[in-house]
């Protein structure tokens, strides 16, 4: 059973534009963590969420947990080439395990 | 510092060939995971071990087994290959950072079996 659903599956841009990445569940999760995965290597872990409302920006990068803690956004400004990649959401559950998304497919253009 | 490392990186396997996948960090994390990505189907858990001596299974532990060996070490076997188990498996660890989970992964091993 998939708990984490990320839209859009798929996302070409030409570099410079924004863009915004959801994921969404209708579990709570404990916190919500963002990892970016390059070709043949294993994904990286951007961000950690844990409350309701937070946001976190990383340079071009901002985090959005949801007030409710079921949903999540991760969205790019100003776009470039070195930030194409699979972005994974990963909900927290208990006993210290990760659900994760099936993750969205980047490709900036240049 | 080396993280988490995997052995092998490539394996092909003919169906019904045993095999394991080596795992190990040296982040002195107490738990360890194995995971399987599929196109589309993004990471799905396989088996994990809280911590040294306990280990219990995932979302898709059919066909696999683990051993915890010890705090470092967390090996995967494949004891009869068959044609779905072809995956990219990655190996992570975890520690509680900021008040929540933060997962570090190998590299992975790419296997085919055929």
């Amino acid at each position: 059973t998939q708990l984490l659903e990320q839209s859009p599956q798929f996302l070409s841009i030409q570099e410079g534009e924004n863009l915004t990445v959801y994921c969404n569940s209708s579990s709570v999760f404990s916190s919500l963590q963002w990892y970016r995965q390059e070709p043949g290597e294993g994904p990286v872990l951007l961000v950690t969420v844990v409350t309701g409302g937070e946001v976190k920006k990383l340079k071009r990068l901002t985090f959005q947990f949801g007030d409710a803690r079921k949903d999540s956004s991760l969205h790019i400004t100003a776009a470039q080439t070195g930030d194409t990649g699979l972005y994974l959401c990963a909900g927290e559950t208990s006993g210290s395990r990760l659900t994760f998304g099936e993750g969205t497919q980047l490709t900036v253009n240049p | 510092n080396a993280g988490v490392t995997q052995t092998p990186k490539f394996q092909v396997l003919k169906t019904g060939q045993s095999m394991t996948l080596q795992c190990a960090q040296d982040m002195n994390h107490n738990s360890m995971y194995w995971y399987r990505q599929d196109p589309g189907m993004g990471l799905r858990l396989i088996y994990y071990s809280a911590s040294e001596g306990t280990t219990d299974k995932g979302e898709v532990p059919n066909g696999y087994n683990v051993s915890r060996l010890n705090k470092r070490e967390f090996s995967l076997r494949l004891e009869s290959a068959a044609p779905s188990q072809t995956s990219v498996y990655f190996c992570a660890s975890s520690e509680v950072g900021q008040g929540a989970i933060e997962q570090y992964f190998g590299p992975g091993t790419r296997l085919t079996v055929t």
